[in-house]
C-alpha cells in the first residue's frame, strides 16, 4: 500500500515570505496528490490538487508541484498572511482504484506578522 | 444546500462500551470514508465505502465496523472502547468513481475513560 511521509512538521515564517512543504510517496501508479488546509478547530479543506499528467499547478499565491520520478510533490505558498497559519496535509490514493486517500502527518505553519 | 454532518459533536463514554458514530451527506455521494486525527499522526483511514453494501479496511481498522445500507449514511461502531480510541473522529465523502476532492464533516470528538 501507499506510504505518504510530509516534511517540516511545524515550519515558522514572516508574513511575506515563502513557505514550502515536501510530500514524498511510495507507489510509483498513485496519479492524483491533494493538499488540504486545517485552521484550528476546523475541519479539513481542500485548497488545491495535482494529477500525474501535469507538472505544475498555480491557484493564486498556492502552487504544487510534481516529480513523478523522484516521487515527491510540493506546496508552495508565496506572500505569506496571518490567515495561512493552519496544519497543511497532503495526501496520496491509498491504491490502484484511486478514491480512498492517505494522508501524511501534516505541518504545522505559523505566520508571524 | 447539500452538507455532511456528523452526530454526536462530543462523546465520553467507558471503556468496554458499544460506541456508534453517524455520518450523513446529502450530496448523493457515492465514497464514504471515516478518519481518526491524533497529534504527531495526522489523519488516519480506519474505514470506506464506495456505495450501498461495499465496506472496506483502511490503515487503522482494528476495532471498528461500518456498515452501508443508504446512499446517505456511513456509521462507524466501536465494538468495545478503548481508551487508545479517544480521537476526533472525521467522516468525508466524495463523489466518484476516481479520485476528487473530499468533503469533511464537522468532526466527533470522543473520549474513552
Amino acid at each position: 500500500g501507499e506510504n505518504v511521509e510530509q516534511h517540516p512538521s511545524t515550519l515558522s515564517v514572516q508574513e511575506g515570505d515563502s513557505a514550502v512543504i515536501k510530500c514524498t510517496y511510495s507507489d510509483s501508479a498513485s496519479n492524483y496528490f491533494p493538499w488540504y488546509k486545517q485552521e484550528l478547530g476546523k475541519r479539513p479543506q481542500l485548497i488545491i490538487d495535482i494529477r500525474s499528467n501535469v507538472g505544475e499547478k498555480k491557484d493564486q499565491r498556492i502552487a504544487v508541484t510534481l516529480n513523478k520520478t523522484a516521487k515527491h510533490f510540493s506546496l508552495h505558498i508565496t506572500e505569506t498572511q496571518p490567515e495561512d497559519s493552519a496544519v497543511y496535509f497532503c495526501a496520496a490514493p491509498l491504491n490502484q482504484a484511486g478514491t480512498a486517500l492517505i494522508f501524511g502527518k501534516g505541518t504545522t505553519l505559523s505566520v508571524s506578522s | 444546500d447539500a452538507e455532511i454532518t456528523q452526530s454526536p459533536r462530543h462523546k465520553i463514554t467507558e471503556t468496554g462500551r458499544q460506541v456508534t458514530l453517524a455520518c450523513h451527506q446529502t450530496w448523493n455521494h457515492n465514497n464514504m470514508f471515516w478518519y481518526r486525527q491524533d497529534l504527531g499522526h495526522g489523519l488516519r483511514l480506519i474505514h470506506y465505502s464506495y456505495g450501498v453494501q461495499d465496506t472496506n479496511k483502511g490503515e487503522v481498522s482494528d476495532g471498528y465496523s461500518v456498515s452501508r445500507s443508504n446512499t446517505e449514511d456511513l456509521p462507524l461502531t466501536l465494538e468495545s472502547a478503548a481508551s487508545s480510541q479517544t480521537s476526533v473522529y472525521f467522516c468525508a465523502s466524495s463523489v466518484g468513481p476516481g479520485p476528487y476532492e473530499q468533503y469533511f464533516g464537522p468532526g466527533t470528538r470522543l473520549t474513552v475513560t
